[in-house]
């Protein structure tokens, strides 16, 4: 299930199933959208983006969906492992895509039971 | 892919003294450099914007002569924490970017620990 913590809401998921995670944006002009992995000690690490003219795209084991009309980003990972446990950012850029200022969304931190 | 390399991994300092950390772009020239700054269970927080050969521009509330930002190359830019005290302690992360890049990459991220 979902919870807040004090500061990082949590998902929690059994191996094998699948996970979603949500991310609210913040400004309806924003036009590039990424997902972001970060293990604990490390930076972000790319896992998928999208622009605004799309509404779904995938990678391996992983889609992005976009709702632009409640500004609503989501990232599901199919077949959740272990390896996939880690705090997942969303980031929106409002002007220079993938090569402009990136402003953080507040994380998830997924963890995956064996 | 780009390679970006951040050093230190990690540093331990005294009150009052300073750290520099380097972030270096390896097989792209990085025309911008932004700096991060993450606390425990936070997200990343935009401290300064730099361009080659010119100087960064602070976010609100971020002390620009506390946090010297150089970037007199394209393939490297040095955050510098003068007088750094425990409320600095945080997770810095740089992220170069250049033109024709597709992707924004980060660094490794910088663990400062002020005691």
């Amino acid at each position: 299930g979902e919870s807040v913590g004090l500061h990082l809401p949590t998902l929690s998921v059994q191996e094998g199933d699948n996970s979603i995670i949500n991310c609210a944006y913040s400004n309806s002009a924003s036009d590039y959208f990424i997902w972001y992995k970060q293990e604990s000690g490390k930076g972000p690490q790319f896992i998928i983006d999208i622009r605004s003219n799309m509404d779904k795209r995938q990678g391996q084991r992983v889609t992005v969906l976009l709702n632009k009309t409640v500004k609503h980003l989501s990232l599901q990972i199919a077949a959740t492992q272990p390896g996939d446990s880690a705090v997942y950012f969303c980031a929106e850029s409002l002007y220079g895509g993938s090569q402009g200022n990136l402003i953080f969304g507040k994380g998830t931190k997924l963890s995956v039971k064996p | 892919g780009a390679v970006v390399s951040q050093h230190p991994s990690w540093v331990i300092c005294k009150s009052g003294t300073s750290v520099k950390i380097e972030c270096r772009s390896l097989d792209f020239q990085a025309t911008t450099m932004f700096w991060y700054r993450q606390f425990p269970k936070q997200s990343l927080m935009l401290m300064a914007t730099s361009n080659e050969g010119s100087k960064a521009t602070y976010e609100q509330g971020v002390e620009k002569d506390k946090f010297l930002i150089n970037h007199a190359s394209l393939t490297l830019s040095t955050l510098t924490v003068t007088s750094a005290h425990p409320e600095d302690s945080s997770f810095y992360i740089c992220s170069p970017r250049g033109r024709g890049n597709t992707e924004a990459f980060f660094g490794q991220g910088t663990r400062l620990t002020v005691v």
